[in-house]
């Protein structure tokens, strides 16, 4: 596809369960990046991806998030046991090679936890 | 903490009317950048500015970098209803790792 997809586009689910969010970069993005946006707020990294290593994982807010990439390309964000101040806005971002490029964003998967 | 802060947090103008957000960090970059955001979707960049430009044009864009005073402004000229969303500065730190840091956002509200 031309641009960054993401899916699902909306996500409700149960305290306690695990959800998996997915995002398809554009073709050939080296560098793909997760933040968590919380209603009319601003961005709060989350991840960083180079290929399929993750140099910066310092955003992930707690041991029940992690984030994984394969074959350079499609990326999974999964959240273990959710918990209400999970619910947020998940969006991914993709750059041709990382550092100080334009970002390139996915509309976002909204993930409510009831 | 954010690097990147931006003001006004919202501002409502005339269609025609100039509208300027600023956006002040804390500590050196590499370079600014500035996305619009509409509501449900997500951010479109619009201007990089690197750390040793002083200024940079895009259409109806002006974008200004004073690094002596780690702040930025972003200048849309003769505005319309569409330009009506949320606009954010990013700044890529020097130091610090490879984090992209976003500022809270200015609610751009364009009248017609």
């Amino acid at each position: 596809g031309a641009g960054v997809s993401q899916s699902p586009s909306n996500k409700v689910t149960e305290k306690g369960k695990d959800v998996e969010l997915r995002c398809d970069p554009i073709s050939g993005h080296t560098a793909l990046y997760w933040y968590r946006q919380s209603l009319g707020q601003g961005l709060e990294f989350l991840i960083y991806f180079q290929g399929n290593s993750a140099p910066d994982k310092s955003g992930l807010p707690s041991d029940r998030f992690s984030a994984e990439r394969t074959g350079g390309s499609v990326s999974t964000l999964t959240i273990q046991r959710t918990q209400q101040e999970d619910s947020a806005v998940y969006l991914c971002a993709s750059s041709e090679t990382g550092a100080s490029q334009p970002q390139h964003f996915g509309d976002g998967t909204r993930l409510s936890i009831l | 903490s954010q690097q990147g802060e931006e003001d006004p947090q919202a501002l409502s103008i005339q269609e025609g009317e100039n509208a300027t957000m600023n956006c002040s960090y804390k500590t050196s970059i590499n370079n600014l950048q500035w996305y619009r955001q509409n509501s449900g979707r997500g951010l479109v960049h619009l201007i990089l500015i690197r750390s040793n430009e002083r200024e940079k044009h895009s259409g109806r864009l002006r974008v200004t970098l004073d690094t002596s005073k780690k702040s930025s402004s972003l200048l849309i000229t003769a505005s319309r209803a569409a330009d009506t969303a949320s606009y954010f500065c990013a700044t890529d730190a020097r130091a610090g790792g490879f984090k992209t840091i976003f500022g809270a956002g200015t609610r751009l509200f364009v009248k017609a």
